[in-house]
């Protein structure tokens, strides 16, 4: 199964401030069909994960342009800019490339 | 809109059989796949399995011989059994649309 690693493993970052977050995979992501599917997810205290990026870098519905993500191949970067309180929670990167779909074991954000 | 809404029994014995149901509405199930994950308490999220928009399946390896997924696409109902529970199996079960949108969850606590 693809292992992805993610760090760091919680972040502290202050009201407006930006928070980078890395997924790395321990094989290549891009689909022979030549997409790449690695998403990443929020998950707030109490609710169910919700979808933030899609494919690397595109914004599901409804998500603010202050989360961005990029990377290629096996190196994948969530970014959060001017952070606000309900960004607080815990981060997943998610890849169904390959069979079975594995999620990185998750990045805590705490607001100073 | 996509909703997604998980019901099954809260507490399970050990042996005993687990069967949860996904009930949708906003997308049809021959259009698009639903998937099963996990969360035991205070972890990260495990990819339990999927059954596709023609109907096929796959399954996470680890729990395959115990699990079955299936669906009645009259109902709009996607149906998760599996046996021989062990106390590991204690978690919160998330259906979800292709892995995009998401149900509220379940808790499913196994324990005599």
């Amino acid at each position: 199964d693809v292992v992805l690693t993610q760090t760091p493993v919680s972040l502290l970052i202050s009201l407006g401030g930006q928070a980078s977050i890395s997924c790395r995979s321990s094989q290549s992501l891009v689909h022979s069909n030549g997409n790449t599917y690695l998403h990443w997810y929020l998950q707030k205290p109490g609710q169910s994960p919700q979808l933030l990026i899609y494919q690397v870098s595109n914004r599901f519905s409804g998500i603010p342009d202050r989360f961005s993500g990029s990377g290629s191949g096996t190196d994948f970067t969530l970014k959060i800019s001017r952070v606000e309180p309900e960004d607080l929670g815990v981060y997943y990167c998610l890849q169904r490339t390959h069979n079975p779909p594995t999620f990185g074991s998750g990045t805590k954000l705490e607001i100073k | 809109q996509v909703q997604l809404k998980e019901s099954g029994p809260g507490l399970v014995q050990p042996s005993q059989t687990l069967s949860l149901t996904c009930t949708v509405s906003g997308f049809s199930l021959t259009s698009n796949s639903v998937h099963w994950v996990r969360q035991p308490p205070g972890k990260g999220l495990e990819w339990v399995g999927a059954i596709w928009s023609g109907g096929s399946t796959d399954y996470n390896s680890a729990l395959k011989s115990r699990l079955s997924i299936s669906r009645d696409t009259s109902k709009s109902q996607v149906f998760l059994k599996m046996n021989s529970l062990q106390t590991e199996d204690t978690a919160i079960y998330f259906c979800t649309r292709s892995l995009y949108e998401w149900g509220q969850g379940v808790m499913v606590t196994v324990s005599s």
